[in-house]
């Protein structure tokens, strides 16, 4: 299967301040990659799907100022979330499809906001 | 609404004893139904992909099948290791057709 990387896999950041999270397609190109939240014991949640070269389309109820999504080559996707607040804490997992069908997922990243 | 709903929630099996995990789907335009596989604290591993009723497909000790309303991930003899939580998802044709939306998840634990 195709390989995706997600960086970090854990981080702790104070109220207030802002998190960058890293997805690379390794072995694909991703001209879309696609953002998911998973709180414990739930399953996940599309946030915002990310596009190459364009703006990103975002899931409704979610705050496109405060998870913004930069798509700016076929193999980086990032997600940076502003002005981080505890409730933002969560598992967050990005997604690639290298034929256009099948998903694959990297590592996810613990954010835990203190 | 769309929606995808998994069953049991949680089970427990001893190991060697064969069980069935659902997936009950209700949208509009299937374009694919997915099983993955999340181990704690990481991302789903995916499993199998089925795109019409009447079709399966196996990988070791797992076998899924489709019909027009639910799926089914079987577990043949299963040991400790396939202990996990299985996820299933659906693809739609249409709008936005890499999302998948997904079920809650069943959370398999086996024991020795």
């Amino acid at each position: 299967g195709a390989v995706v990387s997600q960086h970090p896999s854990r981080v702790i950041c104070k109220s207030g301040t802002s998190v960058k999270i890293e997805c690379r397609s390794l072995d694909f190109q991703a001209t879309t990659m696609f953002w998911y939240r998973q709180f414990p014991k739930q399953s996940l949640m599309l946030m915002a799907t990310s596009n190459e070269g364009s703006k990103a389309t975002y899931e409704q109820g979610v705050e496109k100022d405060k998870f913004l999504i930069n798509h700016a080559s076929l193999t980086l996707s990032t997600l940076t979330v502003t002005s981080a607040h505890p409730e933002d804490s969560s598992f967050y997992i990005c997604s690639g499809l290298p034929g256009n069908t099948e998903a694959f997922f990297g590592q996810g990243t613990r954010l835990t906001v203190v | 609404e769309d929606q995808v709903t998994q069953s049991p929630e949680a089970l427990r099996l001893q190991e060697g004893e064969s069980s069935s995990l659902n997936c009950s789907y209700t949208v509009s335009g299937l374009r694919g139904l997915f099983w993955y596989r999340q181990d704690p604290g990481k991302g789903p591993e995916f499993l199998f992909t089925l795109y019409s009723a009447g079709e399966e497909k196996e990988k070791e000790r797992l076998k899924a099948t489709l019909t027009k309303k639910e799926s089914f991930l079987h577990i043949t003899a299963p040991k400790p290791e396939d202990s996990a939580t299985y996820l299933c998802a659906v693809q739609q044709w249409g709008g936005n057709t890499g999302k998948l939306i997904f079920g809650q998840g069943t959370t398999l634990q086996v024991k020795p």
